[in-house]
Parts: C-alpha cells; structure tokens; sequence
C-alpha cells in the first residue's frame, strides 16, 4: 500500500505561472522529502522538511507540511521549461529503508 | 561532490534468465539501496544494506538477490526475469546515521526489457 501519495497524476501549467503539488501520508513521520526526477534522470531531491516545520524554501520553491492532516504541498513560482519532470513526495521515519515514495505527479510547464 | 554509477544502463533478458545489474558510489556513504520504478507506482524498495556484507528486505524482494561486497558497490539480481518486472531500477545511497531526515541520493537507473 501506498505510504505517501502525491494528489494529482499531472498537471500543466505556462511558463511563469505558478503550480502546487499536494501530497499526502499515512503513517507518523520524522520527515517529509520533496524529489524531481527528469526524464531519463534519478530523482535528486528538493526539498526537505521536517515534522517540527510548517515551511521550508528553496529559491522558488516552497514546501509546507501539516501534520494535523498529514498532508504537504510544494509550490513552484514563475516556472520554467526545464521545471518539467515528475515531482514526487516522500515520508520517512527514524527507521532507515523507511523512506516511502508516492506515485508522482507529471509536471509540463509549456514556452 | 560524488556521483552514483550504474551499469548497464538498458539491460535486455530473456524470461527465465538471471540477469544482474551493477551499482558504484563514491560518496563513501554507509547505505544504499535499490528501488524498483514502473510507470504510475513511484519507487518501491527491493533492498537495502547499511554497511559492507549487510542485507535488508524491502517490500518487493521476491525475486531478487542482492550482494554486497564493498562499501562502494551494490549489486541487483534478478533470479528469473519475468514479463511482468520489465521497470526501471534505481539505486541510490546515503548517509549512515538516518535519523528520517537522511537525503538519498540517486544514479540515473537501469531500464529492463524482458522479451
């Protein structure tokens, strides 16, 4: 079954306009890792948050977490082409070879 | 910086042939691990190992043998190629002490086609 799960399977946007991708989890975590992953590519990560954080940055991106709700977003501002990849979440625990990765969301960003 | 290869990149087998496939790192990290990645299912782990000589299951480790036998290298198994496993196999490695906060860090994957 499936741990992490990001909310969309794709998603497509213009350049310069902004996109979230939501992601949601199941069990207790000690963090939350945002990967991208382009095409032909190992994923490389973004992002990483961790439970006692509601926000973290990273130039134009911005990943939140709820843990409430178990939930987390990341957002990309004034996208790019070379945005264009697969976003993925991932939660893990204290236990290593817990890292658990949702399905993914297809990002397009068009010229 | 480090750099993690994998060989070969495209793998093609017959179904019912043992194939394997090869992973370096030179980050000099303690724990790697290989992923399975087909399309719409996001990774799932096979195995993983947290120092020279050491194994875990992951979720998906019917099928497989892994091995060990260097801190930089990690290699992949597959007992008996079936149809149904052509995927992408990731490997990856990180740091020792995990904590859950640990980054993995990726190599580019290995594309396998069962004909």
């Amino acid at each position: 079954s499936q741990l992490a799960e990001e909310n969309s399977w794709a998603l497509s946007v213009h350049e310069g306009e902004s996109v979230t991708v939501n992601c949601s989890y199941k069990t207790s975590i000690t963090a939350l890792q945002w990967y991208r992953q382009k095409s032909g590519k190992g994923p490389a990560q973004l992002i990483l948050i961790r439970s006692n954080e509601r926000e973290k940055r990273n130039g134009r991106l911005r990943a939140t977490l709820d843990t409430s709700s178990q939930s987390s977003s990341l957002s990309i501002t004034a996208t790019r082409c070379e945005d264009t990849a697969v976003y993925f979440c991932a939660s893990g625990t204290q236990v290593v070879g817990q890292l658990t990765f949702g399905r993914g969301t297809r990002l397009q960003v068009y010229a | 910086g480090g750099i993690i290869t994998q060989t070969p990149k495209f793998l093609i087998g017959q179904e019912g042939q043992k194939l394997t496939l090869k992973c370096q790192q030179n980050f000099n990290h303690d724990t790697m691990y290989w992923y399975r990645q087909d399309s719409g299912k996001g990774l799932r782990l096979i195995y993983y190992s947290i120092t020279e000589n050491d194994l875990q299951k992951g979720d998906l480790s019917e099928g497989y043998d892994a091995s060990r036998e260097k801190k930089s290298s990690f290699s992949l198994t597959v007992t008996s190629a079936q149809k149904n496993e052509m995927a992408v196999f990731l490997c990856a490695s990180s740091i020792s002490d995990w904590g859950g906060d640990g980054q993995l860090y990726f190599g580019e994957g290995s594309k396998l086609t069962v004909l």
